[in-house]
């Protein structure tokens, strides 16, 4: 089946600092989605991408769907403290409409 | 407010005690699905319906069983629960199928 590879695992920053992750796919998707799950609570949708290329912002956020529809990118600026979390990757694609998971990203962000 | 709501939010069993989650989503969504998190794997598609009466198995259908008798409803259905049910288990529902998944809470599961 469809494999995601998210990386990085985790990553440690300062306050302040940028943070990038990426998700790579084997097969093509058609939608590529962004979701951030805080400690304790149900991921929730970040962003949305619908068109290779596409790049989308939401407040610090900045998400890119890749041209060859196999990789999305997502950026957080000036990161704070409440940006802890894990962040997943998703794909959808195909006509069984399933959403495909990376293993997600945590991220440690040092006031 | 629009919201996905599962109950318990956790549950300590023991092998073997049949258990059955709830999940009722107040959107008119079609698509539910059920979700596990484990460290290190990610989340992993149980099972999913496309609308009433409609679920098909997802990633990790293994010990588990759904139904989809009412739109708004996807109980989640362990007949023996084994201790490597053992996980954190999510709800989610959407307009169709497979887009812009609405989370529950989650339901913190360990059986004994």
């Amino acid at each position: 089946g469809q494999q995601l590879n998210q990386s990085p695992q985790s990553m440690f920053i300062q306050e302040g600092e940028d943070v990038s992750m990426n998700c790579t796919s084997s097969s093509i998707f058609n939608t590529w989605l962004w979701y951030k799950q805080d400690p304790g609570e149900g991921p929730v949708l970040l962003i949305a991408l619908y068109k290779a290329g596409e790049l989308t912002s939401n407040g610090r956020l900045t998400a890119q769907f890749g041209i060859t529809r196999k990789d999305s990118f997502l950026n957080i600026s000036a990161s704070i403290p409440s940006d802890v979390g894990i962040y997943f990757c998703a794909g959808q694609g195909g006509s069984n409409y399933k959403l495909t998971f990376g293993k997600g990203t945590l991220l440690t962000v040092n006031p | 407010e629009a919201q996905v709501t599962q109950n318990p939010r956790y549950l300590i069993t023991v092998t073997g005690k049949k258990l059955t989650v709830t999940c009722s989503q107040n959107m008119n969504h079609e698509y539910m699905s059920w979700y596990r998190q484990d460290p290190g794997l990610g989340l992993r598609q149980i099972y999913y319906s496309m609308n009433v009466e409609v679920t098909d198995k997802g990633d990790v259908p293994e010990g588990y069983k759904v139904s989809r008798k009412e739109k708004r409803n996807f109980p989640l259905i362990l007949e023996s629960p084994s201790p490597n049910q053992t996980s954190l288990y999510f709800c989610a529902s959407s307009r169709r199928g497979g887009e812009k998944l609405f989370f529950g809470s989650g339901t913190q599961l360990s059986v004994l």
